[in-house]
């Protein structure tokens, strides 16, 4: 089946600048990469997606890249808010699958 | 954050005690899934339904049982045969099965068995 490796597993950054997330995965058949956010006790909300057939996908401060060859893709937040704050987890899944979610990314924005 | 409904928003029980957890949803979406949440170990699928009166095993299935009944309702229950069954619940809906779809999450059931 389909692994998903995500890293880091915390990461603070200062508020302005940017974090970046990373997740890898092992099927070469996986074709839906979404990207959820979960603030404590809440429910996980997806913020971005994107499909094998794109390489980037852009959504104001948010942006996650995908390298189908090396089998990873990214989430990037710019100009980092404390409302940003939360844990992110990264997906893979295929039309025959269910998805495969990474352990989470436990993000803090300092003021 | 309508759509997407789990009751209770806390449950306690005794060990030994099967208990039910409730997930429905009104988005009219052919699939639904439990996953369980620990910490560090991001979402575990347990089971998933991708129509009425069919459902398949994730990848923690052992100890819960499900049902669907209605394209609505997708019940959970922990059996006593879950070795450790404190966590959190979450209950979600695609509008079809496979993967290439986005799913919606319910607030979760955080689950205590002392």
């Amino acid at each position: 089946g389909e692994n998903v490796e995500q890293h880091p597993s915390t990461l603070s950054v200062q508020e302005g600048d940017s974090a970046v997330i990373k997740c890898t995965y092992s099927d070469s058949a996986s074709n839906y990469f979404p990207w959820y956010k979960q603030e404590l006790g809440k429910r996980p909300q997806l913020i971005i997606d994107i499909r094998s057939n794109v390489g980037e996908k852009k959504d104001q401060r948010i942006a996650v890249t995908l390298n189908k060859t090396a089998k990873h893709f990214s989430l990037h937040i710019t100009e980092t808010q404390p409302e940003d704050s939360a844990v992110y987890f990264c997906a893979a899944s295929s039309p025959l699958n269910q998805f495969y979610f990474g352990t989470g990314t436990s993000l803090t924005v300092i003021p | 954050d309508g759509g997407i409904t789990q009751s209770p928003k806390y449950l306690f029980r005794k060990e030994g005690q099967n208990v039910t957890l409730s997930c429905e949803q009104n988005l009219n979406h052919d699939a639904m899934y439990w996953y369980r949440q620990d910490p560090g170990q991001g979402l575990r699928l347990i089971y998933y339904s991708q129509i009425v009166n069919d459902f398949q095993k994730g990848d923690i299935a052992e100890g819960y049982s499900v049902s669907r009944e209605k394209k609505e309702s997708f019940p959970l229950t922990v059996t006593s045969a879950q070795k450790n069954p404190t966590a959190f619940y979450l209950c979600a809906s695609s509008p079809s099965a496979g993967g290439s779809y986005e799913q919606y999450f319910g607030p979760g059931t955080r689950l205590t068995v002392t």
